[in-house]
């Protein structure tokens, strides 16, 4: 029990498009959850926490408009990279809280994202 | 403001002998502390947590200590095997919902 998916699991993608992110609990009903970046050889960024059907709170120096999510239903969040550069390409991982699992999250295989 | 750190970037260790990773914080706050194994373009794998209220979590070849007063953990895996060959995050939490990471430490188990 507890899998997160991810999909997909690579992009690539030209500069100044949009790229959409789906995390999906699998098998328990998320009531949170968090989305993070992660460079090279970096540690795991918190970029924004989001609840199913509120808006998703961004950590400082997140862009909302620019990293936009979609915490539509229990199973489901969305990242979606606007008008995508560069120096956005980065690995992106969701993770998901709610269920049996208590308070502990349950992190997605992430995906790693290349912008042209 | 790196709140969790984990000075070691790298450990290497001989099967068999033990990995002992370490973990320093700064946020007097933080009260749940977790260690996380990641391979390369995967995400993160829970290990092992403490609460602040105890001193010493085991969960068989892994072991987590935690002293408050020097605001330091350290994971400790014995007997360390091949296998266990991957970067290692701790990741700290307090009054919110929110996991701060350290920055990793690869640790490779050579035989």
């Amino acid at each position: 029990g507890a899998v997160v998916s991810q999909h997909p699991s690579w992009v690539i993608c030209k500069s100044g498009t949009s790229v959409k992110i789906e995390c999906r609990s699998l098998d328990f009903q998320a009531t949170t959850m968090f989305w993070y970046r992660q460079f090279p050889k970096q540690s795991l960024m918190l970029m924004a926490t989001s609840n199913e059907g509120s808006k998703a709170t961004y950590e400082q120096g997140v862009e909302k408009d620019k990293f936009l999510i979609n915490h539509a239903s229990l199973t489901l969040s969305t990242l979606t990279v606007t008008s995508a550069h560069p120096e956005d390409s980065s690995f992106y991982i969701c993770s998901a809280r709610g269920g049996r699992g208590g308070d502990e999250q349950f992190f997605g295989p992430g995906t790693r994202l290349t912008v042209l | 403001d790196q709140q969790v750190k984990q000075n070691s970037p790298s450990l290497s260790v001989q099967e068999g002998r033990i990995s002992i990773l370490n973990c320093d914080y700064t946020n007097s706050m933080f009260d749940y502390f977790l260690w996380y194994k990641k391979y390369p373009a995967e995400g993160p794998t829970f290990l092992i947590s403490i609460s602040s209220i105890k001193d010493k979590n085991e969960d068989g070849r892994f072991t987590v200590f935690l002293n408050k007063s020097a605001k330091h953990l350290s994971l400790h895996i014995v007997p360390s095997q091949p296998g266990d060959s991957a970067v290692y995050f701790c990741a700290a939490s307090g009054n919110t919902d929110k996991l701060i990471f350290g920055t990793g430490t690869r640790l490779q188990v050579f035989p």
